[in-house]
């Protein structure tokens, strides 16, 4: 098991409705990661925090969003929900300067839209 | 675009057999290849990784041959037990990005 903790395990949601999801990162790492898996799927990269400041965003709309602390917990803001948001959301820390940075998973938040 | 390709999409396999799933890559850039084993309502766990300045390694029943000139990448699981089954991604990556780009998953079962 990884030292990585998200909250909540699982949550349900309507449409156009919005979600805040957390994550406290492995003792150590300062680098947080979000990922979106959907089902059947490998996870897709949403974006990266460092030093509290986006450190890298793949191809997700600006309704996705997060923020880091300074204690390097983070939170994954979703705006507007739409059905297809229905996934498993990952958190992965990891030391930023570290050889090639391994990323370590938390166990998710399992989002349901409806 | 999907820069990590891997088959197959499924796998049995009887036990004490090896299990073989592979990934062939498109970015020469990458420079780190792990491989990622993610059990049900569970998040993936890192297995094994390898750079592309090595053929093969090794990890107990777990090893990674990498072929650079082929761009593609395997792993093998000798003996394979009922406890591996679970759902394999390779992944790729590249020093200077953030991110990790995943294979769209290899379903392993492990028959008794």
């Amino acid at each position: 098991e990884t030292g990585v903790t998200q909250s909540p395990t699982h949550l349900i949601k309507t449409r156009g409705q919005q979600v805040t999801l957390r994550c406290s990162s492995q003792s150590g790492h300062n680098t947080v990661s979000w990922y979106q898996q959907a089902l059947g799927q490998g996870p897709q990269f949403i974006f990266q925090y460092y030093r509290e400041e986006e450190n890298g965003r793949g191809n997700f709309p600006p309704r996705f969003s997060g923020l880091q602390f300074p204690n390097y917990s983070s939170e994954l803001n979703v705006n507007a929900l739409e059905l297809d948001d229905s996934a498993l959301y990952l958190c992965a820390s990891s030391l930023e300067g570290s050889f090639r940075e391994t990323q370590y998973f938390g166990p998710g938040t399992r989002l349901l839209v409806l | 675009q999907q820069q990590v390709k891997q088959s197959p999409q499924s796998l049995i396999v009887q036990k004490g057999g090896i299990s073989i799933i592979n990934c062939a890559y498109e970015n020469t850039a990458f420079d780190y290849f792990p491989w990622y084993q993610q059990f049900p309502g569970k998040g993936p766990a890192l297995l094994i990784a390898i750079r592309p300045d090595v053929s093969e390694k090794k990890e107990g029943r777990f090893t990674i041959s990498f072929n650079k000139s082929a761009k593609q990448f395997s792993l093998h699981i000798m003996d394979s037990q009922p406890g591996d089954s679970a759902t394999y991604f390779c992944a790729a990556k590249y020093s200077s990005a953030s991110k990790i780009i995943f294979g769209s998953g290899t379903r392993l079962s492990i028959r008794p």
